[in-house]
């Protein structure tokens, strides 16, 4: 099993533009997060999802949308990026409940010029 | 906000040594979940303790939790220098959508 897979690895991205993260899971888990991971601030929720079409915000929402049209799939999509958006974006997923702990993908690291 | 805090922020010590790093958290728990990140890596689910658990164990692995005081202690025992990363504790809330909350995290490095 791959587990979860993040595409790009690597992006710099001019601001103004805008970009889609692409996450994907092949261990047919019911729930899937994106977090940033900031020096010195950990890991902070962007969005997640506790199944195919069903979405909510987390902590720091704002510049970003996703959508779940199917189980594997949870893309991140940045509207307009902003420098403040440099950062390292991580996706994860879980069982319900998240009792088996969370699988991560090894990460995407964005910088905004 | 973060929920949890790590402390030490970060801690050095020597091959064969213990480490020992503590989380503490703000608000009532479902469970609380330790994670490994090597440096460039993605995390790594270590342990989970659920809230009416005091202590578990896996491998070099003990982890406490302290639900009145509202902590947990992770335990690696004889540390090896693989076991250099950062260390997170995350922590799911009491009802709902199980998301984790993350603390900022503790750098262990452990020297040859």
């Amino acid at each position: 099993n791959a587990g979860v897979t993040q595409t790009p690895k690597f992006q710099v991205l001019k601001t103004g533009q805008s970009m889609t993260l692409q996450c994907a899971q092949d261990m047919n888990h019911e729930y899937m997060s994106w977090y940033r991971q900031d020096p010195g601030m950990g890991l902070r929720l962007i969005h997640y999802s506790v199944g195919a079409g069903i979405t909510d915000q987390g902590e720091v929402p704002n510049g970003y949308n996703v959508s779940r049209s199917t189980t594997e799939d949870f893309p991140l999509r940045l509207l307009s990026a902003a420098p403040s958006q440099t950062s390292v974006y991580f996706c994860a997923s879980s069982t319900q409940g998240g009792v088996e702990g969370y699988t991560f993908g090894s990460g995407t690291r964005l910088t905004v010029v | 906000s973060q929920q949890g805090e790590e402390d030490p922020q970060a801690l050095s010590i020597q091959e064969g040594e213990n480490a020992t790093m503590n989380c503490s958290y703000k608000t009532s728990i479902n469970n609380l979940q330790w994670y490994r990140q090597n440096s460039g890596r993605g995390l790594v689910h270590l342990i989970l303790i659920r809230s009416n658990e005091r202590e578990k164990h896996s491998g070099r692995l003990r982890v406490t939790l302290d639900t009145s005081k509202k902590s947990s202690s992770l335990l690696i025992t004889a540390s090896r220098a693989a076991d250099t990363a950062s260390y997170f504790c995350a922590t799911t809330g009491e009802s709902g959508y199980s998301t984790l909350t993350f603390g900022k995290g503790t750098m262990l490095l452990v020297s040859p």
